[in-house]
């Protein structure tokens, strides 16, 4: 079964500083993988996701992912952080469900805490 | 186009007492899968439904079941609440989920609270 893993329960970044959410994954076969924020009271919202192409993977509010076939990692990166980045990063993963169908493995989420 | 929407939004019910949440997916969506999010477990996976067929499930107790409707809105219901089944509840659609170009959109949730 496919899996990821966040290694960091939370992630505190001045500012204007660069960021990093880390993620690991376990498949077999192809990954394809995804990255959500959460807001307070919010459901998730999606971020970005890698199916296949390039390994730097541009999505919204300024994120991107990097996709390490080798570490087998997935991290989310902003070159310039906001205090409105604030909130809980989920990775995931698509994981097979029934014939020809899928499902979604999510990872335990990241808090970051963005410091004025 | 509008987003996934899930009502109610909060939900305070007792133990023993039963529950329906609703989830009306995005506009030509017709895969609809559930979540439960709690503190101690994360995101689990509940179900999903295509075309009115349950098509995939998670690792939860006969008490949680669901169904969908011809115009792809989606419920589920638990039965005998247990002190433990508070949580927020997420409802995700996406075009099929069935093709890896598929990307689940997430509602608000609905915050259940057992007493």
């Amino acid at each position: 079964a496919q899996s990821v893993a966040q290694p960091e329960d939370q992630v505190n970044v001045a500012e204007g500083n660069p960021l990093t959410v880390k993620c690991t994954y376990s498949v077999s076969g192809n990954p394809y993988l995804f990255w959500y924020v959460q807001y307070p009271n919010r459901g998730l919202q999606f971020l970005l996701k890698y199916i296949t192409g390039d390994n730097l993977v541009k999505g919204s509010y300024g994120f991107e992912a990097e996709f390490n076939k080798s570490q087998t990692s997935f991290h989310l990166k902003k070159p310039s952080a906001l205090v409105s980045d604030s909130a809980l990063y989920f990775c995931a993963v698509r994981d097979e469900g029934g014939p020809g169908t899928y499902k979604y493995i999510f990872g335990t989420g990241t808090r970051l805490k963005v410091l004025a | 186009k509008a987003g996934v929407t899930q009502t109610p939004r909060y939900l305070i019910k007792t133990r023993g007492q039963q529950v329906t949440l609703s989830c009306s997916p995005i506009s030509g969506h017709r895969s609809v899968s559930w979540y439960q999010q709690t503190p101690g477990q994360g995101l689990q996976f509940l179900f999903e439904y295509f075309s009115e067929t349950q098509r995939n499930k998670g690792n939860f107790p006969g008490r949680f079941s669901g169904r969908q409707f011809s115009n792809s809105r989606s419920e589920m219901n638990v039965s005998t609440l247990e002190l433990g089944d508070s949580a927020l509840y997420l409802c995700a659609s996406s075009l099929r989920g069935d093709s890896i170009t598929d990307t689940q959109y997430f509602g608000p949730g609905t915050r259940l609270t057992v007493l």
